[in-house]
């Protein structure tokens, strides 16, 4: 069974602050990693992918791989109140044809602090 | 540009009756899919339409049927729905298949009494 954890938070951190979140997965292929951020009530929004071990970073936003630890991350820095949501992490098994599914883990709640 | 679009926004249903979730897109993706999300499940993978005139399953597709009507359009249908059935469904669509970005429709929020 393939799996992606996360905790579920809340995590609460001052505006400015940085906000780290983490997810893990079980699945030593996996070959792509996406965050998502959903607003209560809406919908998931793509804010980062990564598909290589090491860090890509856009805007406020870093992402983190490491496939050794099967591990990656999401930092936001400089958090401000309209970062609080829920983040999905999300996980592509394996590459090549039939690699459809993503397999998503459970979202930790962040909440900024004013 | 609308994106993904997805009718209705909410519905409730009494057992055993049937309904269809429509989904549609404008961008042109080959790769269509419908999840649904439950508190302390995260989003679970219903069917998905890797490409125009196919369809397969996903995670939890007991209980649903799809139709990829075109390149556009992808419905769910419940044929008697149950209570467990109750949840967010959202539609999402990608490019292509495998490693690429999904996005995501605004969801239909559908409860089974």
């Amino acid at each position: 069974q393939k799996e992606v954890e996360q905790n579920s938070g809340p995590l609460s951190v001052p505006e400015g602050a940085i906000a780290s979140l983490n997810c893990t997965y079980s699945d030593q292929g996996s070959q792509s990693f996406f965050w998502y951020r959903q607003y209560s009530g809406k919908s998931p929004e793509l804010i980062m992918f990564i598909y290589s071990n090491g860090d890509k970073e856009d805007g406020r936003f870093t992402a983190q791989l490491n496939k050794a630890s099967q591990y990656v991350s999401l930092l936001i820095r400089d958090s401000q109140p309209s970062d609080s949501a829920t983040y999905l992490c999300a996980v592509n098994p394996y590459s090549g044809a039939g690699s459809y599914q993503l397999t998503f883990g459970k979202g930790t709640k962040l909440s900024v602090i004013p | 540009n609308a994106g993904v679009t997805q009718t209705p926004k909410f519905q409730v249903l009494k057992t055993g009756q049937s309904m269809t979730l429509q989904c549609a897109q404008d961008m042109n993706h080959n790769s269509m899919y419908w999840y649904r999300q439950d508190p302390g499940m995260g989003l679970r993978l219903i069917y998905y339409s890797a490409s125009e005139g196919t369809t397969d399953k996903g995670e939890v597709p007991n209980g649903y049927n799809v139709s990829r009507l075109n390149k556009r359009e992808f419905s769910l249908r419940l044929e008697s729905a149950a209570p467990s059935q109750t949840s967010v469904y959202f539609c999402a669509s990608s490019e292509a298949p495998g490693l690429v970005k999904q996005y995501f429709g605004p969801g239909t929020r559908l409860t089974v009494t």
